[in-house]
């Protein structure tokens, strides 16, 4: 069974300080990783993709990834009350190249 | 990417009745997908849509209770069937971007049965 766990949290971080979403996953050949941000009501929001060992910086969002240790990571920096949300760690299934298994989610609260 | 719409954005139906969901996508893909997301859970893959052939269930969903049609590159349903109020659930369309290989979701349909 291909897992990806997550903290379900809440996790609560004070505005203008660094989130940081973790994300570990079972299927070591896994190539690709995803970070989905979900407001509460509507549907995933693709934030972050990367598909290489180390950093992938996009604005305030770094996606980390060591699959050596088959862990990803999200980093937010100066988090505003508009990330508050849940964040999402997809990953791609080495055995399936089109199936995504998702995590179940880390709620991430900002409080100002 | 590529904008995805569905309809119908929500509905209340009754059990042992069917619900249609329409997902529409304004270019042409490849690969489409169908997913659930029950309250406060994760989403669940129901089936891969390919064109052109039958689609790919997931374990625990079969194509009776979930039929799928994806007759063209831009266009899909899928079929809730006798529904009973365990079906209630939001139901996501999705598509993979060739290039990129990322997947985008449609605004989904929030399904209750009662």
């Amino acid at each position: 069974q291909k897992e990806v766990e997550q903290n379900s949290g809440p996790l609560s971080v004070p505005e203008g300080a660094i989130a940081s979403l973790n994300c570990t996953y079972s299927d070591r050949g896994s190539q690709s990783f995803f970070w989905y941000r979900q407001y509460s009501g509507k549907s995933p929001e693709l934030i972050m993709f990367i598909y290489s060992n180390g950093d992938k910086e996009d604005g305030r969002f770094t996606a980390q990834l060591n699959k050596a240790s088959q862990y990803v990571s999200l980093l937010i920096r100066d988090s505003q009350p508009s990330d508050s949300a849940t964040y999402l760690c997809a990953v791609g299934i080495n055995s399936s190249a089109s199936k995504i298994i998702f995590g179940s989610g880390t709620r991430l609260s900002i409080r100002p | 990417s590529a904008v995805i719409s569905q309809k119908p954005s929500r509905d209340i139906c009754q059990r042992g009745t069917s619900l249609t969901i329409q997902c529409q996508v304004d270019s042409q893909v490849t690969m489409m997908f169908w997913y659930r997301q029950q309250p406060g859970q994760s989403l669940t893959l129901i089936a891969t849509a390919n064109q052109g052939s039958e689609a790919t269930y997931e374990s625990g969903f079969v194509i009776d209770k979930f039929p799928i049609s994806r007759p063209n590159l831009t266009f899909s349903t899928l079929t809730v069937s006798n529904m009973s109020p365990e079906d209630s659930s939001i139901y996501l369309c999705s598509y993979r971007a060739p290039t990129t290989d990322t997947q985008y979701f449609g605004p989904g349909t929030r399904l209750t049965v009662l």
